[in-house]
């Protein structure tokens, strides 16, 4: 079992919501030593940050997308969400969970843990 | 938002050759206070998750390679593959973490 898991692959209609959750196994999501956070990358393409979430909970979110993004931590269950709402064909893309290691204030870090991925496809 | 620029789009280099990936930002990544360049590269294979290979512009990850290295300041970076091995096939992207997140749009090494 791999130590980070998206959801599986979904179809999710346009205009609507996109759900994904991340599932983080062998240690606690919420350390002071990281945060988590989203990466997409559209088949063929290149790859575009999303945003992410502190180990306090705060979201921080890619200003592009900020309006329409929710990312959040369960602690309990140890799983990154997030939320993409009113979709279209150009968010149809595989999306990645990884690690960041903070490397100061804000939103930045690299990201040296990822999951494999999860397909979405945006289709009525 | 920091653009970052790679070139070339890809490259086709014999087993054992040298293959050199270039990566511009749009400002400066080397933050003056640490004296650090917070740039990062990572090898991206077909079907596969991005790895970490370089962070710091510099400092390689552990289990990767010597053949890779990492150099360049300020807005001006290469990834060096010394001697490629056929399992290097893939694409390399740059990405910044001076000001958020932004990745270069990537270079496909091809055998």
């Amino acid at each position: 079992q791999l130590p980070v898991q998206e959801s599986d692959s979904r179809l999710v209609k346009p205009s609507e919501t996109l759900s994904l959750t991340c599932t983080v196994s062998g240690g606690p999501i919420s350390s002071p030593s990281y945060y988590w956070g989203w990466i997409r990358q559209p088949p063929g393409r290149g790859l575009e940050w999303l945003g992410g979430v502190e180990d306090s909970g705060s979201p921080f979110y890619n200003p592009s997308l900020r309006s329409r993004l929710t990312m959040s931590i369960d602690t309990s269950r140890n799983q990154l969400s997030l939320k993409l709402n009113s979709v279209s064909a150009a968010d149809t893309a595989f999306y990645f969970c990884a690690r960041l290691l903070p490397t100061g204030s804000g939103a930045r870090g690299y990201f040296d843990l990822w999951g494999r991925g999860t397909l979405v496809t945006v289709s009525s | 938002d920091i653009v970052m620029t790679q070139s070339p789009e890809s490259l086709a280099v014999s087993p054992g050759e040298r293959a050199t990936i270039n990566c511009k930002s749009s400002q400066s990544v080397l933050w003056i206070t640490d004296n650090r360049n917070y740039l990062a590269w990572y090898q991206q294979k077909p079907g596969q998750a991005p790895k970490l290979l370089i962070s710091w512009a510099s400092t390689r990850e552990s289990g990767v390679p010597d053949r890779f290295s990492g150099s360049g300041s300020g807005t001006d970076f290469t990834l060096t593959i010394s001697s490629l091995q056929p399992e290097d096939m893939a694409v390399y992207y740059c990405q910044q973490y001076y000001s958020t997140v932004t990745f270069g749009g990537g270079t496909k090494v091809e055998i």
